[in-house]
């Protein structure tokens, strides 16, 4: 089945601590993204990438790294200078020419401990 | 600064009726419109895609608009189920490499 993955579906974090959200791929696409959501509010863009080896930051990108060094896979890891992480994590992908149809994947809610 | 609104409250009917729920763009001029569906802790799911030069655009129950003088889209479910109970995304786009820019949703119940 072609698709989208995060894991884990839960994830803690304490204080201090660096945690990495999971995305893979299998749809060939070029393109993937990370969004934030929270309640009340609509997704929000931390990191996107085009290409393989190339990202770029999104509209809150602070406290937050992302890599691309394979087209099928785009890690977030979450650092300690992200003050406020509680959050339901959204990773999706495109096939890239443009940004139309996004694919998403079940998401990643992170809570602090 | 650039911003796509719905409605936030909830908008309750009754099963078999047409539920509406409505985007409106404010300084922004997007090229397309996109409508997801989202259920409870779950991705968005795409349903339907409009371009600016486009009225409207139909999909089995579902029916979008667009409307760059009212600067509007509206979603129409026809013949609502409680199984169309979920929350309903808008997303924009100027197309190209630019990005999505979503609302916040709106919560669609359909009560039998």
């Amino acid at each position: 089945d072609g698709g989208i993955t995060q894991s884990p579906k839960y994830l803690f974090r304490k204080e201090g601590q660096n945690v990495t959200l999971s995305c893979e791929q299998n749809l060939n696409h070029d393109a993937m993204y990370w969004y934030r959501q929270d309640p009340g509010q609509g997704l929000r863009l931390i990191y996107y990438s085009q290409i393989v080896n190339d990202f770029q930051k999104g509209d809150i990108a602070e406290g937050y790294s992302v890599s691309r060094e394979k087209k099928e896979s785009f890690p977030l890891t979450v650092t300690s200078a992200q003050k406020n992480p509680t959050a339901f994590y959204l990773c999706a992908s495109s096939s890239g020419q443009g940004q139309e149809t996004q694919y998403f994947g079940p998401g990643t809610r992170l809570l602090v401990l | 600064s650039q911003k796509i609104e719905q409605n936030s409250e909830a908008l309750n009917i009754q099963e078999g009726k047409t539920a509406t729920l409505t985007c409106n763009y404010t300084n922004y001029s997007p090229a397309y419109l996109q409508w997801y569906r989202q259920d409870p802790g779950r991705g968005p799911v795409f349903l339907l895609l409009i371009r600016e030069n486009e009225k409207e655009k139909r999909k089995e129950r579902l029916k979008v608009t667009f409307d760059t003088t009212l600067k509007q889209s509206l979603f129409h479910i026809t013949a609502s189920q409680p199984a169309d109970s979920a929350t309903y995304l808008c997303a924009a786009s100027r197309g190209g490499y630019n990005k999505l820019i979503f609302g916040a949703g709106t919560r669609l119940a359909v009560h039998p």
